[in-house]
């Protein structure tokens, strides 16, 4: 079963515009992922905000973690043709135990179109 | 530094034919772990291997198994395949938080 879930599910921009995504869960996490599709391929990582965090940057990437309302948001400034793809959030669980293994659990994802 | 690589790149399979699809993780890394992702939607992890044994799984049936070889690498099963079956198999690899993943395999069920 999905638990992340991506809104919008797609998105049409101009190149330069900012492109905001915005991710909800259901369960406690150690931590919230970004990833990056493109054209049904492999997917690329882009940036891991852990559950104790607020707020991460990565280049032109921001993304914020909203524990307490079970929220994230990946934001994308000045965004450029190659940004076209889609974009998945995934949690990753607090087991019991505290512990953690990686065992991802994906949205369903954004697909962002950017008009040159 | 070689990435996670994965094999075939596409496949075509009858229905009730069974599957293997290989991995190969980066460099370093000890943990594989397979998610499948049907057209449209996102991945949906299958199951995890750590020092050669399922550590993980998800909601899959027995059909899909696996097994990862000492040097890390990995494959994934698939017994009596159903239509249902047609995905994007990918494989990611990972030390400690971060998983990088492969290009994929399409496996296609007709």
């Amino acid at each position: 079963s999905q638990q992340g879930e991506e809104d919008p599910q797609a998105l049409s921009i101009q190149e330069g515009e900012n492109a905001t995504m915005n991710c909800s869960y259901k369960t406690s996490i150690n931590n919230l992922q970004w990833y990056r599709q493109n054209s049904g391929r492999g997917l690329v990582h882009l940036i891991l905000i852990r559950s104790n965090e607020r707020e991460k940057h990565s280049g032109r990437l921001r993304v914020t973690l909203d524990t307490s309302k079970k929220s994230s948001s990946l934001l994308i400034t000045a965004s450029r043709a190659a940004d076209t793809a889609s974009y998945f959030c995934a949690t990753e669980p607090v087991r019991a135990g505290g512990t953690s293994y990686g065992k991802l659990t994906f949205g369903q994802g954004t697909i962002l179109t950017v008009h040159p | 530094d070689a990435g996670v690589t994965q094999s075939p790149t596409h496949l075509i399979k009858t229905r009730g034919q069974q599957v293997t699809l290989r991995c190969s993780p980066k460099s370093g890394h000890d943990t594989v772990s397979w998610y499948q992702q049907a057209l449209g939607q996102g991945p949906q992890f299958i199951f995890q291997y750590y020092e050669e044994e399922e550590r993980q799984r998800g909601n899959f049936p027995d059909r899909f198994s696996g097994h990862q070889f000492p040097n890390y690498s990995s494959e994934l099963n698939v017994n009596a395949l159903l239509l249902g079956d047609s995905a994007l198999y990918l494989c990611a690899s990972s030390l400690y938080y971060e998983q990088y993943f492969g290009p994929g395999t399409r496996l296609t069920v007709t």
